[in-house]
């Protein structure tokens, strides 16, 4: 079975600084891969996903990540950090099969804050 | 285009009672899905569905039920509410390896 860790349930930042959100996942196969963000009282929103050949992915809001196959890691980073971006992020991992994307299994999240 | 919604948006129980989660897409996706979110445990997949008359489970699916008549719907039902089942319930549904999340219902059992 797969699994994702984030280190980190809570990343401290001062605004403009850089932020990175680390994911590592545990597959015998390169799988799919996603980061997804939380708003306060929302819902999850897909920041970015590795599905294919380029492994450094750039996503909304500025943020990118980039896939390590060989440390088997997915980190999240963004160069400035914005007031804005105070949320919690998910990692989550998916097969590469027939359901590639749709069944996800999600890291327990990391919740970052932005000090002025 | 309303996307994904989710009824109601919170909801209080007493151990034992049964209730239904709604969830509705317009947007036509044939794979839909439910997950639990409890604190540092990230979401949980409960049930999922890969088009309409077919359902399976995923990983936490004890005390709970689903069904998928239509590709609109996707409820989930509690059969007798237990404490443990306390959490924030997300319905998804899923396109092009992007899952599309609902606002979320809060639930609470006494």
């Amino acid at each position: 079975a797969q699994s994702v860790t984030q280190l980190g349930s809570h990343v401290s930042v001062s605004e403009g600084a850089l932020v990175l959100l680390r994911c590592n996942y545990s597959s015998s196969v390169p799988p799919y891969l996603f980061w997804y963000v939380q708003y306060p009282n929302q819902g999850l929103q897909l920041l970015l996903k590795y599905t294919s050949a380029a492994t450094l992915v750039k996503g909304i809001n500025g943020f990118e990540a980039e896939f390590k196959k060989s440390e088997t890691s997915f980190h999240l980073t963004k160069p400035s950090a914005h007031m804005s971006d105070a949320a919690e992020y998910f990692c989550a991992v998916s097969d590469r099969g027939n359901n590639a994307g749709n069944m996800l299994t999600f890291g327990g999240g990391t919740r970052l804050m932005v000090k002025p | 285009n309303a996307g994904v919604t989710q009824t109601p948006k919170f909801q209080v129980l007493k151990t034992g009672q049964s209730m239904t989660l709604q969830c509705a897409q317009d947007m036509n996706h044939e794979y839909m899905s439910w997950y639990r979110q409890d604190p540092g445990m990230g979401l949980r997949l409960i049930h999922y569905s890969v088009g309409a008359g077919i359902t399976d489970q995923g990983e936490v699916p004890n005390g709970y039920n689903v069904s998928r008549s239509t590709t609109e719907d996707f409820p989930l039902r509690l059969l007798s509410a237990a404490p443990s089942q306390t959490s924030v319930y997300f319905c998804a549904s899923s396109y092009s390896r992007t899952q599309y999340f609902g606002p979320g219902t809060r639930l609470l059992v006494l």
